[in-house]
């Protein structure tokens, strides 16, 4: 079955960086996207951005463009997401998700399915 | 402040069905589509709801989607004890390049 298996929790620092992973299986690695959205405790989904494993193109929220890194290693079918200069206000569950890929138009930004979940703590 | 809203809460009782309203923009569904997700406590969210209202195979037609204008709605018939969940609209945003999401709703099955 389609399955995204995410890696496990992390404490961090402030000013560290953190590198989540999420390996992917059930389908074909490159044709579909990996988006990544996190949820601090308690609140609602945000969403981070989005990579296409076949060409490694990104895009990413305003928000975190300079901090947030996407990548992946095809040859493993796994997707990576970086964020670098962390602060308390990252502390939250951050979730991979697959999305169609969008040949014309605006993406259709549907997620399904999604990762587990990792908890990343960052805390002094 | 999410871009999307949607109600805190909604409730009904067992066997009865409760509509889950999003409201957006031009920017967003207004002119894109709309998905929704049910994310049961600790765990995952969970596709429902893709291109307003089509259903993944595995989500059963008690769930539905229709969106009108810069609004959407998601539907549940007959409630079950194990709908209980909080649920979230999704969909694209032209002005901002982004996914935005709803604050999310939380159903209470009495």
């Amino acid at each position: 079955q389609v399955q995204l298996v995410q890696s496990g929790a992390e404490v961090k620092k402030p000013g560290a960086s953190v590198k989540v992973s999420c390996k992917a299986s059930g389908y074909t690695f490159t044709n579909y996207d990996i988006n990544w959205v996190r949820q601090a405790t308690g609140q609602g989904l945000e969403w981070m951005g989005w990579m296409n494993p076949n060409s490694g193109n990104t895009g990413s929220a305003q928000k975190f463009q300079g901090r947030v890194t996407m990548t992946r290693d095809t040859s493993i079918s796994t997707a990576y997401m970086e964020l670098s200069s962390l602060r308390s206000e990252d502390t939250a569950v951050y979730y991979c998700a697959r999305a169609p890929i969008t040949v014309a138009g605006p993406p259709l930004a549907w997620f399904d399915p999604w990762g587990q979940g990792t908890l990343v703590t960052v805390s002094s | 402040q999410s871009v999307l809203t949607q109600p805190p809460s909604v409730s009904a009782a067992p066997g009865q069905k409760v509509t889950i309203s999003c409201s957006g923009s031009s920017s967003n569904i207004g002119n894109n589509y709309v998905s929704w997700y049910q994310q049961l406590p600790g765990t995952a969210p969970k596709l429902l709801i893709y291109e307003n209202n089509k259903r993944p195979s595995a989500i059963p037609d008690r769930f539905s989607g229709s969106k009108s204008g810069t609004s959407a709605t998601l539907g549940i018939t007959g409630l079950q004890a194990g709908d209980e969940a909080d649920y979230y609209c999704g969909a694209w945003d032209d002005s901002l390049s982004a996914v935005v999401f709803g604050g999310g709703t939380e159903l209470t099955v009495l």
